[in-house]
């Protein structure tokens, strides 16, 4: 079974502070990643995904990541952040080998707070 | 264009009442998902319906639950005999397939706010 931890439950930055969301998933074969963004009274929106090859994928509002097999990793990275960042940032992860079941397994979720 | 959405927004009901959820999926999308996002916890899979395929029900918590998508579009999530552990946000969520590649991400509704007093 495939799960998905991230440690961190609640960051507090001020803003032009840089950002790294940690995210390590647990699966014995090759994965698709994602990271999702709720922003208050929104729904949920993907902000990027790794499907294959470059292991840096880039997403929208200057958000990256890293996919990292060896670490079982695919941290979320922005270089500065914005008040308008804040949010709840959830990392996901399938299983490829689950083709006919393509559910997605969810971390529990980081709040983001960025002090003006 | 429109994307998925769900109705009602919040519902409120007793202990041991039933209700319904409704999901509109995004137009031609073949792939609908249920999923459940309880206080504190990250989103829940419930069940996934895929094209004409049986669908995969592996996630509901119990047989008070149960999930049915009529002519590959809507999708109606029922709970039965509902009890307060029922009380979350449930979510919907559609996906398109991409030719070829099978590989695709899915787009999440609003959301339906459970409250199960």
């Amino acid at each position: 079974a495939q799960s998905v931890s991230q440690h961190n439950h609640h960051v507090i930055l001020s803003e032009a502070a840089s950002l790294e969301l940690g995210c390590n998933y647990s699966y014995g074969g090759t994965v698709n990643l994602f990271w999702y963004v709720q922003y208050p009274g929104q729904h949920l929106q993907l902000l990027l995904k790794y499907f294959s090859g470059d292991p840096l994928v880039k997403g929208i509002k200057g958000f990256e990541a890293e996919f990292i097999k060896s670490k079982f990793s695919f941290n979320l990275r922005k270089p500065s952040v914005q008040w308008s960042d804040t949010a709840e940032y959830f990392c996901a992860v399938r299983g490829t080998s689950n083709f006919g079941n393509e559910k997605l397994t969810f971390g529990t979720g980081t709040r983001l707070t960025i002090i003006p | 264009g429109a994307g998925v959405s769900q109705s009602p927004s919040n519902k409120v009901t007793e202990k041991g009442k039933d209700v319904e959820l409704r999901c509109d999926p995004i137009s031609g999308h073949t792939a609908l998902y249920w999923y459940r996002q309880s206080l504190g916890q990250g989103l829940e899979f419930l069940i996934y319906f895929q094209g004409n395929s049986a669908p995969d029900k592996s996630g509901l918590p119990s047989d008070r639950f149960s999930a049915e998508r009529t002519g590959g579009s809507v999708s109606t999530l029922t709970i039965q005999r509902t009890q307060q552990e029922d009380s979350a946000v449930y979510l919907c969520a559609s996906s398109p397939r991409r030719p070829g590649t099978g590989l695709y991400e899915q787009y999440f509704g609003p959301g339906t706010r459970l409250t199960v007093t």
